[in-house]
């Protein structure tokens, strides 16, 4: 238990479907992040959130939107998904305002896109 | 551009032995390395990390080597048992908050 949950662990949806991902931590961290796993690949880093504030947006698709709430919580709304997007969701949250701290992470969603 | 590699994609080490993971990067600004153990269907954990001020930290089984000059780190894991047996992704940031993490190394340990 790492303090950093996600749901729900699997999910398959349809290209036209529109699904999210929920993120909640209970670290008391102001960094969240979002990265995506592919087969073979390094964990690739999608958006990040710094004390609510969107401070990064990694040329990720539109289909892909991130919400935050607040510092506890992390979305990510998907939409007109497409077959290659099928990976490994990953939320990550630390203490975002001290430099040079771990993240820890969530347990990810298996997304299959069908 | 990937600017953590790690050229390895599978290790297998015998019970006991040594398992030495390696890991280089590109961008000479990132001054704090980490090292992550993942099992399947879990997320990453956080294993052992180091400043760019050190060349070495020690944690029990676990020690990363860091040799800045050559922009090399390494795990080494000794002795290695069946629970070590995992995908080991190495990570490093520039001065804040985000990490880059390279494509992970899978250990086998053989019993």
């Amino acid at each position: 238990e790492t303090g950093v949950t996600q749901t729900p662990r699997h999910l398959v949806m349809g290209m036209t479907n529109k699904k999210s991902l929920k993120c909640e931590q209970h670290l008391g961290h102001n960094a969240m992040y979002w990265y995506k796993q592919s087969a073979k690949k390094p964990l690739e880093l999608m958006f990040v959130y710094n004390f609510k504030e969107q401070t990064e947006n990694n040329s990720v698709p539109s289909r892909f939107s991130p919400e935050c709430p607040n510092s506890s919580h992390l979305f990510l709304h998907l939409h007109t998904l497409q077959p290659e997007d099928s990976a490994l969701y990953l939320c990550a949250s630390s203490q975002g305002e001290e430099v040079n701290t771990e993240a820890f992470f969530g347990q990810g969603t298996r997304l299959t896109v069908v | 551009d990937q600017q953590v590699k790690q050229n390895s994609p599978s290790l297998s080490v015998q019970e006991g032995r040594i398992s030495i993971l390696n890991c280089d990067y590109t961008n000479s600004m990132f001054d704090y390395f980490l090292w992550y153990k993942k099992y399947p269907a879990e997320g990453p954990t956080f294993l052992i990390s180091i400043s760019s001020i050190k060349d070495k930290n020690e944690d029990g089984r676990f020690t990363v080597f860091l040799n800045k000059s050559a922009k090399h780190l390494s795990l080494h894991i000794v002795p290695s048992q069946p629970g070590d047996s995992a995908v080991y992704f190495c990570a490093a940031s520039e001065n804040d908050y985000k990490l880059s993490f390279g494509a992970g190394t899978t250990v086998t340990v053989r019993a």
